[in-house]
């Protein structure tokens, strides 16, 4: 099946800092989905980007779509203790049938 | 706005053994994917139902089936359960996007099975 690198793999920064994460893929996808899954829950939908080049934010959250189509990046800024939990990007090229990355688990200290 | 809601929430089942799990979509969707996430990984695409049939299958064995009711609402068999089937089963909902097309999936909270 197709692979999603995701990094880094996990991340340890201070509350108020910025923080990047991306992921790509060996073949193009049409969409790219970015969500957040905290401990014992399904992942919550944060992002989504359906157009090469397409830039979208969900409050401090902004998230981009790889012009090659073969990769998208996620940003969040002035991060705050809530943003704990494990970010997952995913693709799809057609039929809603996605591939997840394996995760950044982020970790913020107050 | 009633989201995805799946049961039970835990299950634990001896290997061998049978089991089903269940899932009601979003209201308004009518499309539904199952995926299996094991510990510290993504989730896994098992397969999709739309119109009450499968409509795609990702790597999984034949011991994985599933139905779709006309209400929408599907459902997950796993038979010959082994240990390794231990896993958090998701079910996403999303709106039929044409026949190519793509829509948003929003996450159910999962059913946590564990296989002893």
């Amino acid at each position: 099946g197709q692979q999603l690198n995701q990094s880094p793999q996990s991340m340890f920064i201070q509350e108020g800092e910025d923080v990047s994460m991306n992921c790509t893929s060996s073949s193009i996808f049409n969409t790219w989905l970015w969500y957040k899954q905290e401990p014992g829950e399904g992942p919550v939908l944060l992002i989504a980007l359906y157009k090469a080049g397409e830039l979208t934010s969900n409050g401090r959250l902004t998230a981009q779509f790889g012009i090659t189509r073969k990769d998208s990046f996620l940003n969040i800024s002035a991060s705050i203790p809530s943003d704990v939990g494990i970010y997952f990007c995913a693709g799809a090229y057609n039929f809603n049938k996605f591939y997840f990355g394996s995760g950044t688990k982020l970790n913020v200290k107050p | 706005d009633a989201g995805v809601t799946q049961s039970p929430t835990h299950l634990i089942k001896t290997r061998g053994q049978q089991v089903t799990l269940r899932c009601s979509p979003k209201s308004g969707h009518d499309t539904v994917s199952w995926y299996q996430q094991a510990l510290g990984q993504g989730p896994q695409f098992i397969f999709q139902y739309y119109e009450e049939e499968e409509r795609q299958r990702g790597n999984f064995p034949d011991r994985f089936s599933g139905h779709q009711f006309p209400n929408y609402s599907s459902e997950l068999n796993v038979n010959a359960l082994l240990l390794g089937d231990s896993a958090l089963y998701l079910c996403a909902s999303s709106l039929a996007a044409g026949l190519a097309g793509i829509d948003e999936q929003y996450f159910g909270p999962g059913t946590r099975l564990t296989v002893t």
